[in-house]
């Protein structure tokens, strides 16, 4: 199955501020999807991220506080901006393998803290 | 509304015991089912996957699950577990009209005593 880079695997960053995050999966893939995990919780989907288009994003998660890009069928990033506190959370990218047996592959997260 | 429920949030088993987790899914139609681990600080490990065939599925460390339709469930089991099970646990599904996106349930957190 398809092997995901994630990084950074954890950041600890200002208000205010954004950080990208970067997943970069061995080989090619037609759907990529950012998701964020918030402290105790479950994956909640924060968009899919299209090859060569603009992302598409779950409700309550809009482009200006998390822009997407995916200029080709391995590379994807996200952006968190203008962070706040409540943005402290891990982010994961997952890539769903275009082979029909296959499931979906997760990076190692991001572990965020935002002071 | 779609949903993926997993009961227990918490389970506490003994090491050697057996463990069930459970996970109820509301869909029209059979959804692919997934179950994922995810062990402190790391990401998620695909357990196992159904998407159709033989409704009893194995998986790897030693993990199975049995789709039942009539129940709506993909409850995980496992005979025998080792310390190192000790991890979070997540059932997901994914319907054809979703585009390709996974629902999680809200995790089942297991515990492994001496």
């Amino acid at each position: 199955s398809a092997v995901i880079s994630q990084k950074p695997s954890r950041d600890i960053c200002q208000r205010g501020t954004s950080l990208t995050i970067q997943c970069q999966v061995d080989s090619q893939v037609t759907m990529m999807f950012w998701y964020r995990q918030q402290p105790g919780q479950s994956l909640t989907l924060i968009a899919t991220a299209n090859q060569g288009s603009e992302a598409t994003y779950e409700s309550g998660f809009v482009i200006d506080k998390f822009p997407i890009s995916r200029p080709n069928l391995t590379f994807s990033t996200l952006t968190v901006s203008n962070m706040s506190p409540e943005d402290s959370s891990i982010y994961l990218c997952s890539a769903r393998e275009d082979r029909a047996n296959y499931g979906y592959t997760f990076g190692s997260g991001t572990r965020l803290t935002v002071v | 509304a779609q949903s993926v429920t997993q009961p227990d949030i918490h389970i506490t088993v003994s090491e050697g015991a057996s463990l069930e987790l459970r996970c109820n899914y509301s869909y029209g139609a059979t959804p692919y089912l997934f179950w994922y681990v995810q062990s402190p600080g790391q990401g998620l490990q695909l357990l196992l996957k159904y998407f159709s065939g033989d409704t009893l599925v194995q998986g790897i460390k030693g993990f199975e699950a049995e789709f039942k339709r009539s129940q709506s469930s993909f409850n995980l089991r496992k005979p025998s577990v080792h310390w190192s099970d000790a991890a979070e646990y997540f059932c997901a599904v994914m319907t054809t009209d979703s585009w390709g996106k996974l629902q999680f349930g809200a995790g089942t957190q297991v515990v492994v005593t001496p």
